[in-house]
């Protein structure tokens, strides 16, 4: 039981449709993250959102739209994916966000996206 | 931003204790040590992080370089279940965390 709960674990979804990506935390945690990991690469931040305001966004392209209701839950658009967008989409929180350097980060399980 | 520079892979047996080391010779002095693991088929799991002073956990112990520029991680008796990449990463000045390609720890039988 990690506090990070994201669903689907499993998506496969074709360039032109459309899909979202859920992630709720349990923790009371005010800092939410999004990750993606490819291949035999490292995790590499996507955006960062802290008390609901998106506070980082890695030059992420439009086709993937964030969006943080409140504190708890965050959610990734999808839109006109390309085969390169296959990978694993890690959602993560903490406490506060990475201006608090000691902050431990607790991660969900995933989902697992094939794009066709 | 700081980097950290680990082995790509280590083998320990089971039931032995493990010593993951890390080196991160241009730390900054504000910047923490963290430790995370992922195990297959799961999201990164925290572990321990310190900023100067070794610190221990119910998952391992961290042991810091007096000068800071390298870290160690020790599993005290390593099961089949450690077995994981294990991530390095310094947090501070970056404000988030830059995750490298970690060591691969394959617990021998």
């Amino acid at each position: 039981e990690t506090g990070v709960t994201q669903t689907p674990r499993h998506l496969v979804m074709g360039m032109t449709n459309k899909k979202s990506l859920k992630c709720e935390q349990h923790l009371g945690h005010n800092a939410m993250y999004w990750y993606k990991q490819s291949a035999k690469k490292p995790l590499e931040l996507m955006f960062v959102y802290n008390f609901k305001e998106q506070t980082e966004n890695n030059s992420v392209p439009s086709r993937f739209s964030p969006e943080c209701p409140n504190s708890s839950h965050l959610f990734l658009h999808l839109h006109t994916l390309q085969p390169e967008d296959s990978a694993l989409y890690l959602c993560a929180s903490s406490q506060k966000d990475g201006r608090v350097a000691n902050q431990p980060q607790h991660f969900g399980d995933g989902t697992r996206l094939s794009i066709l | 931003d700081a980097k950290t520079t680990q082995p790509n892979s280590m083998e320990s047996n089971e039931e032995e204790p493990v010593h993951l080391p890390c080196n991160h010779s241009t730390i900054s002095g504000t910047d923490y040590i963290h430790w995370y693991r992922q195990l297959p088929s799961q999201g990164p799991e925290y572990v321990i992080h310190g900023l100067t002073s070794n610190v221990n956990n119910r998952m391992a112990s961290l042991a810091i370089a007096e000068d800071r520029k390298s870290s160690t991680l020790i599993l005290h008796r390593a099961t089949l279940r450690d077995a994981a990449v294990y991530y390095c990463i310094l947090s501070g000045s970056a404000r988030q965390l830059t995750f490298g390609s970690g060591t691969q720890l394959t617990v021998l039988p």
